[in-house]
């Protein structure tokens, strides 16, 4: 019930086109949706972030959609750039306690 | 200025010996975390604590021994390595803002285990 499940493993997406990374989850007692995005070598860095009382959240390029009644939520990267290409991560958090996903592989290619 | 700075970044070491990996935050966090990250990027709580205190500790072996001397510090001790210790932990700090938790992460610590 804890787990956050995330797809696809892998994306390969060209330069200026839409990436969608999709996640799911069970227990409706988590309370905050956060992505977090990680490069070769580094720690994962907060992304953005949203509450399950919002149905979508946008910062610049980067949006969040969110479905409370399907318990889902996606991740959708407009305009995708090559500096883009990274690990990108879903969680979800009860009780100070975040739960990942398993992340997702993500290439824009030139 | 690194927020979170752990070390070392690379250890690799045998069988059967202990070690320690040091973290420090200069974000003046009052929660301090361990992560593990196995070889499929696979990320993990291990430990969770709060002004020092042990707040949350999932199903971890008994080799697994956090310290925090003070809050800016939270040390991972392992003893007697395992095969399966072999993965990256990564030491985290957050801020609750506005009700939402964030986390700052450090580079991580590369443990291979021969």
């Amino acid at each position: 019930q804890q787990q956050v499940k995330q797809s696809p493993q892998s994306l390969i997406v060209q330069k200026g086109g839409i990436s969608i990374i999709n996640c799911a989850y069970e227990n409706t007692a988590f309370d905050y949706f956060p992505w977090y995005q990680q490069f070769p070598g580094k720690g994962p860095a907060l992304l953005i972030a949203i509450r399950p009382d919002v149905s979508e959240k946008k910062e610049g390029r980067f949006t969040i959609s969110f479905n409370k009644s399907a318990k889902q939520f996606s991740l959708h990267i407009m305009d995708s750039q090559p500096g883009d290409s990274a690990t990108y991560f879903c969680a979800a958090s009860i009780f100070q306690k975040l739960v990942f996903g398993t992340g997702t592989r993500l290439l824009v290619s030139p | 200025d690194t927020a979170v700075s752990q070390t070392p970044k690379y250890l690799v070491t045998q069988m059967g010996n202990d070690k320690s990996i040091k973290c420090e935050q200069n974000l003046g966090h009052d929660t301090m975390y361990w992560y593990k990250q196995d070889s499929k990027k696979f990320l993990k709580i291990m430990f969770s604590y709060n002004n020092k205190e042990l707040i949350i500790n999932e199903t971890v072996p008994n080799r697994f021994s956090p310290k925090s001397p003070d809050k800016a510090h939270l040390n991972l001790h392992i003893n007697s390595l395992e095969l399966g210790d072999s993965a990256v932990y990564f030491c985290a700090s957050s801020l609750r803002l506005e009700g939402d938790e964030k986390l700052f992460f450090g580079s991580g610590t590369q443990l291979s285990v021969l």
